[in-house]
């Protein structure tokens, strides 16, 4: 099956600067790769996705690029605010079987 | 207002005493889905179900089930309950019948088994 690997595990920035979280997925007919920030003893929440005909994708502060071949994708977040800081969690999506990466603690610091 | 909702949110058990966690969502979808998040695994999908009475595996199925009677609920049920199962439980739902769109997650529910 599936397997999603994440990393850091940790980061940690100063305001305003740029946070960027990586994941690989082995299982090259994943087709949908979405991210979810899920805040301290919140539920989580999508905040950007990316499907597997499309290269990159933005969002204001927020841009998830995908390289097929090599299979890895990333979060880009600009301009880190305070409440920004939370888990954030990749996925990799095939037929039914999502598979979650192990989430990045990010803390942006004022 | 659109939402997934679980109850109980907390719950304190013992070793074998079955209990059911219920999961409800009024958004009309196809998809829901039951995950547990544990630290530094993220999190790991139980069971998911496409439509009413389709259920199937995830990757992590030991010890659980599921049903689906009717659209909106999909309960969890723990017939045996062991300490490895203590974990943070997500239920989520999403539109289509496949998943691969955005999921909704409910509140999740904490569960401790002694």
């Amino acid at each position: 099956g599936e397997n999603v690997e994440q990393h850091p595990s940790t980061l940690s920035v100063q305001e305003g600067d740029s946070a960027v979280i990586k994941c690989t997925y082995s299982d090259s007919a994943s087709n949908y790769f979405p991210w979810y920030k899920q805040e301290l003893g919140k539920r989580p929440q999508l905040i950007i996705d990316i499907r597997s005909n499309v290269g990159e994708k933005k969002d204001q502060r927020i841009a998830v690029t995908l390289n097929k071949t090599a299979k890895h994708f990333s979060l880009h977040i600009t301009e880190t605010q305070p409440e920004d800081s939370a888990v954030y969690f990749c996925a990799a999506y095939n037929n039914n079987d999502m598979r979650f990466g192990a989430g990045t603690r990010l803390t942006v610091k004022p | 207002e659109a939402q997934v909702t679980q109850n109980p949110r907390y719950l304190i058990t013992v070793t074998g005493k079955k209990l059911t966690v219920t999961c409800s969502q009024n958004m009309n979808h196809e998809y829901m889905s039951w995950y547990r998040q544990d630290p530094g695994l993220g999190l790991r999908q139980i069971y998911y179900s496409m439509n009413v009475e389709v259920t199937d595996k995830g990757d992590v199925p030991e010890g659980y089930k599921v049903s689906r009677k009717e659209k909106r609920n999909f309960p969890l049920i723990l017939e045996s309950p062991s300490p490895n199962q203590t974990s943070l439980y997500f239920c989520a739902s999403s539109l289509g019948t496949s998943g691969g769109d955005t999921q909704y997650f409910g509140p999740g529910t904490r569960l401790t088994v002694l």
